[in-house]
């Protein structure tokens, strides 16, 4: 069955650095989302994406996030400055429509 | 009052029991309903999907909707020790390209 890929699986990064998590999606998803999840709390939603441009994006999303579909494979995160409280699981997931959404294993990203 | 919310308190229960979880919130415009698994260091995975109001199965997995009430349950029956897992609802307004909203997830382990 086809999965949602993520990479790296873990992330440890300096605080101020800039970290890019990257996400395959499915390959027939149009759709694409970030969401996170910082240790004992909720998965809380980050960004949609659809053809080429966000959909919608939280208040978390500040000007530090940025997302990007470079190529027809790919789906990234970027975080231009890390801070500290960046540390969590980072989930992608992907959608074809009428379905639900599916996602990947996450990248750990540990902020030092 | 929270979006979703869901007890997080583990649940503990003697292998073929029927296992009980349930969500309730507090946005009417929630429409569709998805109840995921979550393994240790994995990411969600969808178990079911409804939508509006009602039940659905699925093998030893029953979803209920109640929006009258504004509270959805996963009932596992049989359960079994590979049934241990985090379980977290989630939601959403609208079919198509749309963020979900999560709760904070009931960890779930069946006992041989």
């Amino acid at each position: 069955e086809p999965e949602v890929t993520q990479t790296p699986s873990h992330q440890v990064t300096q605080m101020g650095q800039e970290v890019i998590l990257r996400c395959v999606p499915i390959s027939n998803h149009l759709y694409f989302y970030w969401y996170r999840q910082i240790l004992g709390q909720k998965v809380e939603f980050l960004v949609s994406f659809y053809n080429n441009e966000i959909s919608e994006k939280s208040e978390i999303f500040d000007d530090q996030f940025s997302v990007e579909r470079p190529d027809g494979s790919n789906f990234t995160l970027k975080i231009r400055s890390t801070k500290l409280e960046d540390s969590a699981m980072y989930f992608c997931a992907s959608m074809r429509v009428g379905q639900p959404q599916h996602f990947g294993d996450g990248t750990r990203l540990s902020i030092l | 009052q929270k979006e979703v919310e869901q007890d997080p308190g583990p649940l503990s229960v003697p292998e073929g029991a029927i296992v009980s979880l349930n969500c309730t919130y507090s946005n009417s415009a929630f429409q569709y309903f998805m109840w995921y698994r979550q393994y240790s260091r994995k990411g969600p995975e969808l178990l079911m999907y409804t939508y509006s109001s009602g039940n659905k199965e699925d093998g030893r997995f029953t979803a209920q909707v109640d929006k009258s009430s504004k509270y959805i349950s996963l009932f596992i029956r049989d359960s079994q020790p590979s049934d241990s897992a985090t379980y977290l609802c989630a939601m959403s307004v609208y079919y198509g390209n749309n963020r979900l909203a999560f709760g904070k997830g009931n960890q779930v382990v069946v006992i041989p």
